[in-house]
């Protein structure tokens, strides 16, 4: 089982829609989440941290669920600029950060 | 405004050279990454270095060095031993290891082509 895994999409939704996007992780020890943002042929950026209680910025909201060890992604009122890789980042204790392969999400107008 | 430089952009290399690609931060961060990403692939890493003169092997070191002389500095050298080594090369900085809540500042990246 690969240690970060995301649904590749890429999922097409028309403006206003809400989307949510899964990622599940393998190591139980693993102790703190991220969600990044990677536009085409940019770097990742930190979109949100993911806490354990869950967590809301705006349109996007991160849970995480550990006795099932995934984490999500909410986005409501989804933008034309939302268009991005989404990224779900893991790190699993004293080692640096792994990252799934990234969702795509294409906003169409 | 602190950050982290990257450079060359773009850097194009023949058979059986060795180029380095420069990593700069100035964040004062003491944590430094080499991530590489392929089309439509995740990120894998390559180094990691907690403190200076001192690095670690990630996942796919094999063609690759590094050195850490510096705080601010974590240059990478593909080598002629890396025999597929065209890809987007991401360099990363973090206050630490562990980085619970802050998470990894990126570079702007440099797009490596075998010419």
């Amino acid at each position: 089982r690969k240690e970060v895994e995301q649904d590749p999409g890429p999922f097409n939704v028309p403006e206003g829609a809400t989307v949510a996007f899964n990622c599940t992780y393998s190591n139980s020890a693993s102790q703190s989440f991220f969600w990044y943002r990677q536009d085409c042929r940019k770097e990742p950026k930190l979109l949100m941290s993911v806490y354990s209680s869950g967590n809301e910025d705006g349109r996007f909201t991160a849970q995480l669920n550990r006795a099932s060890q995934y984490i999500s992604l909410l986005i409501r009122d989804s933008k034309l600029s939302d268009s991005a890789t989404y990224l779900c980042v893991v790190n699993t204790g004293n080692t640096p950060l792994v990252f799934g392969k990234g969702t795509r999400l294409s906003v169409i107008a | 405004d602190g950050g982290i430089t990257q450079s060359p952009k773009y850097l194009f290399r023949k058979e059986g050279q060795n180029v380095t690609l420069s990593c700069e931060q100035n964040l004062n961060h003491d944590a430094m990454y080499w991530y590489r990403q392929d089309p439509g692939q995740g990120l894998r890493l390559i180094y990691y270095s907690q403190i200076v003169n001192d690095f670690q092997k990630g996942d796919i070191a094999e063609g690759y060095s590094v050195s850490r002389e510096k705080k601010e500095s974590f240059p990478l050298t593909v080598t002629s031993a890396q025999k597929n080594p065209t890809a987007f090369y991401l360099c990363a900085s973090s206050r630490q290891l562990l980085s619970t809540y802050y998470g990894y500042t990126f570079g702007s990246g440099t797009r490596l082509t075998v010419v």
